[in-house]
C-alpha cells in the first residue's frame, strides 16, 4: 500500500494521560499535514510541514500539542495532557508540493478517545 | 467563524438521481474549491476541485458548479449510485501568503436509495 499511513487506528486513553500518533506519507511527498476531525465535522488544520520545516500552526494546536517531522519524512504528534475535548479523529495528509497544485491524499486517521 | 456554509446537511435521493450539494464562502481571496468523498473509518479522498477561472467541471458523473459573484459552488452528482453513498466535504483555500490550510464545510452525508 503506497497510501499514507497513519498509526495507530485506534487510540483509547485516559485524561491526563500522554499520547503520540504517527503518520506516514506517500514516499516522495515533501509535505505533510495535520487535521482534527470531531463527529459531524470537517476537518481543521492543525500544521503542516516542508520537509522536517514546521511552516504553519493553527491556533487550534495549543501548547499541549506538538508535531514534528525530524527527517522530513514520517512525522509524529504529541498531545500532553489529554481533555475530553480532544477526542476526535486525527487525520494525517500528504502533498508532493504545494497542495494548492497537487492535491492532497489523506490517511485513514487515528481515532482518539478519552475518557 | 465558518468560513465554507455547506447545505444541506444530509440528503436521500433515489438510485438513478441528482445529487446536489451546495457550499458558499466568504473569503473573496479563495481560489481553490475542491471537494471530499469521505466513507465510514476512512480519511477524506479527493472528488473533484475547481479553480475561479471556469464556472464548470465535469469528470464522469460529478459536475462542479461555480459562481464567483455569488461566492457559491455546488458538486452535482448524476445518475447516483447506491455506493456513491457518504459523506461529503467541500472546501477552499488560497496560497496567498504561503498558507497551506485547506477549510472544510460540515459535510453532507449522502443517502443513495436502491
Amino acid at each position: 500500500d503506497t497510501g499514507v499511513s497513519q498509526d495507530p487506528r485506534h487510540k483509547i486513553t485516559k485524561r491526563g494521560q500522554n499520547v503520540t500518533f504517527r503518520c506516514d506519507p506517500i514516499s516522495e511527498h515533501n509535505r505533510l499535514y495535520w487535521y482534527r476531525q470531531t463527529l459531524g465535522q470537517g476537518p481543521e488544520f492543525l500544521t503542516y510541514f516542508q520537509n522536517e520545516a514546521q511552516l504553519e500552526k493553527s491556533r487550534l494546536l495549543s501548547d499541549r500539542f506538538s508535531a514534528e517531522r525530524p527527517k522530513g519524512s514520517f512525522s509524529t504528534l504529541e498531545i500532553q495532557r489529554t481533555e475530553q475535548g480532544d477526542s476526535a479523529m486525527y487525520l494525517c495528509a500528504s502533498s508532493l508540493g504545494s497542495g494548492y497544485h497537487y492535491g492532497y491524499t489523506f490517511g485513514s486517521g487515528t481515532r482518539l478517545t478519552v475518557v | 467563524q465558518q468560513q465554507v456554509k455547506q447545505s444541506p446537511q444530509s440528503l436521500i435521493v433515489q438510485k438513478g438521481g441528482i445529487s446536489i450539494i451546495n457550499c458558499a464562502y466568504e473569503n473573496t481571496a479563495f481560489d481553490y474549491f475542491p471537494w471530499y468523498q469521505q466513507f465510514p473509518g476512512k480519511g477524506p479522498a479527493l472528488l473533484i476541485a475547481i479553480r475561479p477561472d471556469v464556472s464548470e467541471k465535469k469528470e464522469g458523473r460529478f459536475t462542479i458548479s461555480f459562481n464567483k459573484s455569488a461566492k457559491q459552488f455546488s458538486l452535482h452528482i448524476m445518475d447516483s449510485q447506491p455506493g456513491d453513498s457518504a459523506t461529503y466535504f467541500c472546501a477552499a483555500m488560497t496560497i496567498q501568503g504561503g498558507s497551506e490550510k485547506l477549510v472544510f464545510g460540515k459535510g453532507t452525508k449522502l443517502t443513495v436509495n436502491p
